[in-house]
């Protein structure tokens, strides 16, 4: 089957760093999305992995590994504005879209 | 949770044609909308898919190039009309489940028009 693994809550300080992982078994893979997502709102494209290695944009960089399977969202310098979830979802040989479940984050001052 | 099909998963469309996208959900659900991803930029909410009544459209979206039909709680239909390649996109079904309140998303469908 198709499965997607993030941790359903993280909690961090204001002004640190947090890694978000992102594990995932899929039948083929084409790329990786990154969203973040506040409460009510629509979520809000962060970043799009297709090749191995760590991609930066500015305080937010993602990472990662097809042999794996595996990916993290790494955020700089939290504020508190980050408080969200974060949604991986990767797009397998079909161009279908299979959605984690999202990581809730609280950035605590 | 709730599961959401899309059809088709991808599809590669002339210009100047339609195409219609299909969204079943097996859950009952409150709210259904629809989006759109294109290269490199966020999720865009195109419209609310209304049952029995007519889609609630964004600004910038209107019911001539984006007809949306909703004719029951778990399915919806998005056509996207007369195609130009800026229609090039992820299209992807959205849902609000009635007993949480959670919104799920679907698979997306892959649009290419050339």
């Amino acid at each position: 089957g198709q499965n997607i693994d993030q941790p359903t809550e993280m909690t961090a300080t204001e002004g640190a760093i947090v890694q978000i992982n992102c594990t995932y078994q899929t039948s083929g893979f084409n790329g990786l999305f990154w969203y973040q997502q506040h409460a009510g709102e629509a979520p809000t494209f962060l970043s799009y992995n297709v090749l191995d290695g760590l991609e930066e944009k500015g305080r937010f960089s993602s990472f990662l590994s097809r042999s794996k399977g595996y990916s993290y969202l790494l955020l700089k310098e939290l504020q508190m504005k980050d408080s969200a979830s974060y949604l991986c979802a990767v797009e397998d040989s079909n161009y279908q879209l299979i959605w984690g479940a999202g990581t809730k984050l609280i950035i605590k001052p | 949770s709730a599961v959401i099909s899309q059809k088709p998963s991808r599809d590669i469309c002339q210009r100047g044609t339609s195409l219609t996208i299909q969204c079943q959900v097996d859950s009952q659900v409150t709210m259904m909308f629809w989006y759109r991803q294109q290269p490199g930029q966020s999720l865009t909410l195109i419209a609310t898919a209304n049952q029995g009544s007519e889609a609630t459209y964004e600004s910038g979206f209107v019911i001539d190039k984006f007809p949306i039909s909703r004719p029951n709680l778990t399915f919806s239909t998005l056509t996207v009309s007369n195609m130009s390649p800026e229609d090039s996109s992820i299209y992807l079904c959205s849902v609000v489940l009635l007993t949480d309140n959670e919104q799920f998303f679907g698979p997306g469908t892959r649009l290419t028009v050339l």
